[in-house]
């Protein structure tokens, strides 16, 4: 079945750092692919997404580009800012999945200052 | 625009007793909706896919009959843990999908759920 895999946390930088957050993915055919970010007591929000190979998603500052060669999906910010402290998790659509998503285990980033 | 709602935000409730968790699209139309559960710390657990109009669709090890799941209108989805224990405490939060948004799904902030 499908799978994310995504690097363990937590992941502690320090402001205007580079931060990068490796996923990679098992699927059948080509699935959608998103990053989302959950900050403390809430909910997930959508943060990118990419739906075809070689499609880059960015947002925010971040970006993540569809590596089908790879099937790799890793996230980046070129600088982080302490507000970007929260969890990320990668996940993906799959095509005869029923329009359900696949989440990796997710990555807590800690931004300080 | 693509809002959800949850509502409790934040909920204790005794052993034995049950407890309705409310999911609403504010400005959108979703004939699914779905709910997960997160443990602290872990992934999004899916429980099940709510379809409008007929009867939920649970994944693998999900007590249906402890878990009820209703989705009565295109806005609104119930999620009730009846005869809550403990282990039952954890974060509830759906999301709804947005057939006129690429599939899109969005998210609510979620419901804490205590059981003491």
């Amino acid at each position: 079945g499908d799978s994310v895999t995504q690097m363990e946390g937590p992941v502690t930088l320090s402001e205007e750092a580079f931060l990068t957050i490796n996923c990679t993915y098992t699927a059948t055919g080509y699935p959608s692919l998103f990053w989302y970010v959950q900050y403390p007591g809430e909910g997930l929000q959508l943060l990118l997404k990419a739906t075809k190979a070689d499609d880059k998603g960015s947002n925010k500052g971040f970006e993540a580009t569809y590596r089908k060669e790879t099937t790799s999906f890793h996230l980046e910010k070129g600088s982080v800012q302490v507000s970007d402290s929260a969890v990320y998790f990668c996940a993906l659509r799959g095509k005869a999945a029923g329009n359900k998503l696949t989440f990796g285990g997710g990555t807590r980033v800690l931004v300080k200052p | 625009g693509a809002v959800v709602s949850q509502h409790p935000s934040r909920v204790i409730c005794k052993s034995g007793t049950s407890v309705k968790i409310e999911c609403r699209s504010l400005d959108f139309q979703a004939t699914t909706m779905f709910w997960y559960r997160q443990f602290p710390k872990q992934s999004l657990m899916l429980m099940a896919t709510s379809n409008e109009g007929s009867k939920a669709t649970y994944e693998q090890g999900v007590e249906k009959d402890k878990f009820l799941i209703n989705h009565a209108s295109l806005t609104l989805s119930t999620l009730t843990v009846t005869s809550a224990h403990p282990e039952d405490s954890s974060f509830y939060i759906c999301s709804a999908y947005n057939t006129a948004s690429s599939y899109e799904q969005y998210f609510g902030p979620g419901t804490r759920l205590t059981v003491t």
